[in-house]
């Protein structure tokens, strides 16, 4: 069974860094491109970052683009989501998703507020 | 950045009816490989997006043949046949084809 279990959630304060964390079992994780998407609370989604299998390309939208950064560690089947300089409007569930986002984690909660 | 538009639905909808659920592309999202690289998603109150139709009209694993695909390069419809109570929520486009990849606002489903 395909899991995607993110962690690191939580709440920070504006200008502050978090990073996400995204386990993944049940497939072979370094054949597939993966993504970060978010949720800001009662709104739709947002795609914020992309991985190749490889870790050797990555693609973000420019809200996103100079402070997050995506990474990966095949070996350790996770992927991760550096957040710098966080603002009010990152407040979000962030999901770990794979490949064409045919599997989605359950979210982690990010709350950037005072 | 391509604009992903989709229309609302005449909520609720009787169980047993069919409902409807366009999107429109400010691009199209056919590609020369004869492609069209949109996505449906069914987001069910209180849980993860699960992705329903792949390719615009491939269905996912495991998803019911109630739910199809179908569309040009900028127009796509997402039909459910014989809605039932386990199809609320909000269901959403995305299109796949450049970046940044982006999604339509959702359209929420409702039944009566």
């Amino acid at each position: 069974e395909v899991q995607l279990v993110e962690t690191g959630g939580g709440l920070v304060q504006p200008g502050r860094s978090l990073k996400l964390s995204c386990v993944a079992s049940g497939f072979t994780f370094n054949n597939y491109w993966m993504s970060w998407t978010r949720q800001a609370p009662g709104k739709g989604l947002e795609w914020v970052a992309s991985i190749t299998n490889s870790g050797g390309s990555t693609y973000y939208p420019d809200s996103v683009k100079g402070r997050f950064t995506i990474s990966r560690d095949n070996a350790q089947n996770t992927l991760y989501l550096q957040m710098n300089s966080l603002r009010s409007e990152d407040t979000a569930t962030y999901y770990c998703t794979r490949g064409g986002m045919d599997a989605w984690g359950q979210g982690a909660s990010v709350t950037v507020s005072s | 950045d391509i604009v992903m538009t989709q229309g609302a639905l005449p909520n609720p909808v009787p169980s047993g009816e069919s409902a409807s659920i366009t999107c429109q592309s400010s691009k199209s999202l056919l590609h020369s490989n004869g492609k069209t690289y949109l996505n449906w998603y069914l987001q069910r109150p209180g849980q993860s997006p699960q992705l329903l139709i792949y390719w615009m009209s491939t269905r996912a694993s495991g998803v019911s043949d109630r739910f199809s695909g179908s569309g040009s390069g900028t127009d796509f419809t997402l039909k459910i046949s014989s809605v039932e109570a386990e199809d609320v929520g909000v269901y959403y486009c995305q299109q796949f084809l450049e970046y940044p990849l982006t999604f339509g606002s959702g359209t929420k489903l409702e039944i009566k």
